[in-house]
């Protein structure tokens, strides 16, 4: 298994452009997640999904959509890039496979920044 | 809501020596609590966690930690530090086990001095 997996590793933008992180998983999880790691901060949650066609809103969930047509792919948009959206971006999974606790697997993570 | 407090952003200790990383949480409904470890440019790894039983929790790395209701508490710690602990660790509580959304606490990098 890959596990998580995020491309790009590395994106620069400049304000206003738009864009789209991707994010998959090949362990058949129902759960799905976004964070943004801030130096700081810790990370702290964008969007999240219980099952494909289910998403909801996290504690940062402005300037960024999600969708999740199937059960491998979250990808998160950023509509109008402005530079407080530099961060790192990491992408979790969760699923009944790990037992009664949802442990989460993060991906590597994408270095974005906006200039 | 459910929140997570890590004082402190930064501890040095020495090579064989003690190491305590402290978290306190608030949760308004039993928690589960976490500790993941990340090292430089890398995504998180779960250490240890605890949902329900024994309230010493035994993780990977020779870490364990141990929740403290009355204290509202789950520290972290390990006999001896070694050069490779080197890293930045974050303290995460769930109100669920069966749901994705984690908040953690601000991290805390830990230094270890030959």
């Amino acid at each position: 298994n890959a596990g998580v997996t995020q491309t790009p590793k590395f994106q620069v933008l400049k304000t206003g452009q738009s864009m789209t992180l991707q994010c998959a998983q090949d362990m058949n999880h129902e759960y799905m997640s976004w964070y943004r790691q801030d130096p700081g901060m810790g990370l702290r949650l964008i969007h999240y999904s219980v099952g494909a066609g289910i998403t909801d809103q996290g504690e940062v969930p402005n300037g960024y959509n999600v969708s999740r047509s199937t059960t491998e792919d979250f990808p998160l948009r950023l509509l109008s890039a402005a530079p407080s959206q530099t961060s790192v971006y990491f992408c979790a999974s969760s699923g009944r496979a790990q037992g009664l606790t949802y442990e989460q697997y993060f991906g590597p993570g994408t270095r974005l920044t906006v200039t | 809501a459910q929140s997570v407090t890590q004082l402190g952003s930064h501890v040095s200790v020495s090579e064989g020596a003690l190491v305590l990383l402290r978290c306190n949480y608030s949760s308004s409904v039993p928690p589960y609590l976490f500790w993941y470890v990340q090292y430089p440019n890398q995504g998180l790894q779960l250490l240890l966690k605890y949902t329900t039983g024994a309230t010493l929790v035994k993780g990977i790395n020779g870490f364990e930690a141990e929740f403290k209701k009355s204290e509202t508490s789950f520290h972290l710690t390990k006999p001896s530090a070694h050069m490779s602990d080197a890293a930045e660790y974050f303290c995460a509580v769930s109100e669920s086990g069966a749901n994705s959304k984690l908040t953690f606490g601000k991290g805390i990098t830990l230094s270890v001095r030959p």
